[in-house]
């Protein structure tokens, strides 16, 4: 079956834009997480959806980041009033079973952000 | 509070030798870990994990881990490097109940020299 699906693949925007970014786990996993993949940072959780309860929203860094899951399937990570220090990879992950189980992650290809 | 650490930001070997990469963790309950692989424009995928089964983990392309509790590391190695190895490696690691995180190292480049 189909992966973890993220789009845009690249998106350039101007400091101050606002920007969405979308993705689509596999179906069927009911857990959504999104990191953040900076160079020489390795990999920052931003925030984790399981199933219908309230997501953790503990990595997110700033109030200008948001992020919702409808339907229990797609997510859309928002970035609102972009900052160049915002510019980084995003990347997407579902599995099936909760975080804490020893259930596997399956990434999308991620989003590179590049705010100038 | 959980953590994970990679030894070695950069880590070179020839081809044909072995490739060790270092990973310890702070947890105060057993975790479950795992490494993870990303090569160079593609996505993360998974290499093997650790699941309180077995303390020697094996999974794809000849690469092993080893759990040691009294060293809290989780250590991966593969006994000859091939050129395709190139790639960066991330160490995980997920802690039962005791909330909603999964932490990764800040990852390993490997550059395999033929």
């Amino acid at each position: 079956g189909a992966g973890v699906s993220q789009s845009p693949s690249n998106k350039v925007t101007e400091k101050g834009k606002d920007v969405e970014l979308r993705c689509d786990p596999i179906s069927g996993h009911t857990a959504l997480y999104w990191y953040r993949q900076s160079l020489g940072q390795g990999l920052e959780f931003l925030i984790y959806f399981q199933g219908n309860s309230a997501p953790d929203k503990s990595g997110l860094p700033s109030d200008r980041f948001s992020a919702e899951r409808t339907g229990g399937s797609v997510s859309t990570l928002t970035i609102q009033r972009t900052q160049q220090e915002d510019s980084a990879v995003y990347l997407c992950a579902s599995s099936y079973l909760p975080v804490g189980s020893t259930d596997t992650q399956y990434f999308g290809p991620g989003t590179r952000l590049t705010v100038l | 509070a959980q953590s994970v650490t990679q030894l070695g930001s950069h880590v070179s070997v020839s081809e044909g030798a072995l490739v060790l990469l270092r990973c310890n963790y702070s947890s105060s309950v057993p975790p479950y870990l795992f490494w993870y692989v990303q090569y160079p424009n593609q996505g993360l995928q998974l290499l093997l994990k650790y699941t309180s089964a077995a303390t020697l983990v094996k999974g794809i392309n000849g690469f092993e881990a080893e759990f040691k509790k009294s060293e809290t590391s989780f250590h991966l190695t593969k006994p000859s490097a091939h050129m395709s190895d190139a790639a960066e490696y991330f160490c995980a690691v997920s802690v039962p109940n005791t909330g909603n995180q999964f932490y990764f190292g800040t990852g390993t480049s490997l550059t395999v020299i033929p």
